[in-house]
């Protein structure tokens, strides 16, 4: 059974770009969670979402950021028009269900680096 | 506002000592707090804490809750190299987990 994966692993963009950060969760899970851990700070979450559906999306920035979690295929975080400051580790985790006592599981996040 | 604090930010201990990591919180809605540790990559689940008073355990590592005075510790006996890490405390309030800045514990051969 994978654990939850995330693509791609390093990626660099120079500003203005678009960055595309991809989840899959793991098998059996409908519930993703995006969250940011900028250098030298602890996580912050960002979104919630499951199967075609932003549960709570209280943690994206207003302009550039979105998600999605289609009803085929991983979960998508898309950062358009990137700054210097977008730049970041990003982890994606997966629960198996709704409920606040479930643990969730971390993929190995994507390490976005703006130029 | 919800607020998670973890104290120290960073801790440097030798082999074999004992530690103990702290977390305050303030949330709106308890249910449930997590600790984590997060060496290179993507952090890794230790203990899950929904009631008062009920100690956790793993090995060298252990945990426990007070809702009454909102915190919890994170206890690792005997330290290793391999102890060295980010320790993150999380609070679920309910969808999502409000993260404190971690404890970086470094242990010294």
């Amino acid at each position: 059974n994978a654990g939850v994966m995330q693509n791609p692993r390093h990626l660099v963009r120079r500003r203005g770009q678009e960055a595309r950060l991809r989840c899959s969760p793991m098998k059996g899970h409908s519930h993703v969670y995006w969250y940011r851990q900028l250098p030298e700070e602890g996580l912050k979450f960002m979104v919630y979402l499951q199967k075609e559906n932003i549960i709570d999306e209280s943690g994206m920035p207003k302009e550039r950021f979105s998600a999605e979690f289609p009803k085929e295929g991983p979960s998508i975080l898309r950062i358009q028009q990137v700054v210097r400051g977008d730049s970041a580790a990003y982890f994606c985790a997966s629960s198996p269900g709704q409920g606040p006592l479930g643990e969730q599981f971390f993929g190995p996040g994507t390490r976005l680096t703006v130029l | 506002e919800d607020k998670v604090v973890q104290s120290p930010l960073s801790l440097v201990v030798h082999e074999g000592d004992t530690v103990t990591l702290n977390c305050s919180y303030e949330v709106t809605n308890f249910r449930s707090l997590l600790w984590y540790k997060q060496e290179k990559k993507a952090p890794t689940f230790l203990f899950m804490l929904t009631s008062s008073g009920i100690e956790k355990k793993s090995g060298r590592l252990s945990s426990i809750l007070d809702k009454k005075e909102l915190f919890s510790i994170l206890n690792i006996t005997a330290t290793q190299t391999g102890d060295s890490a980010i320790y993150l405390c999380a609070v679920r309030p309910n969808n999502d987990m409000r993260f404190g800045a971690g404890t970086r514990l470094t242990v010294k051969p």
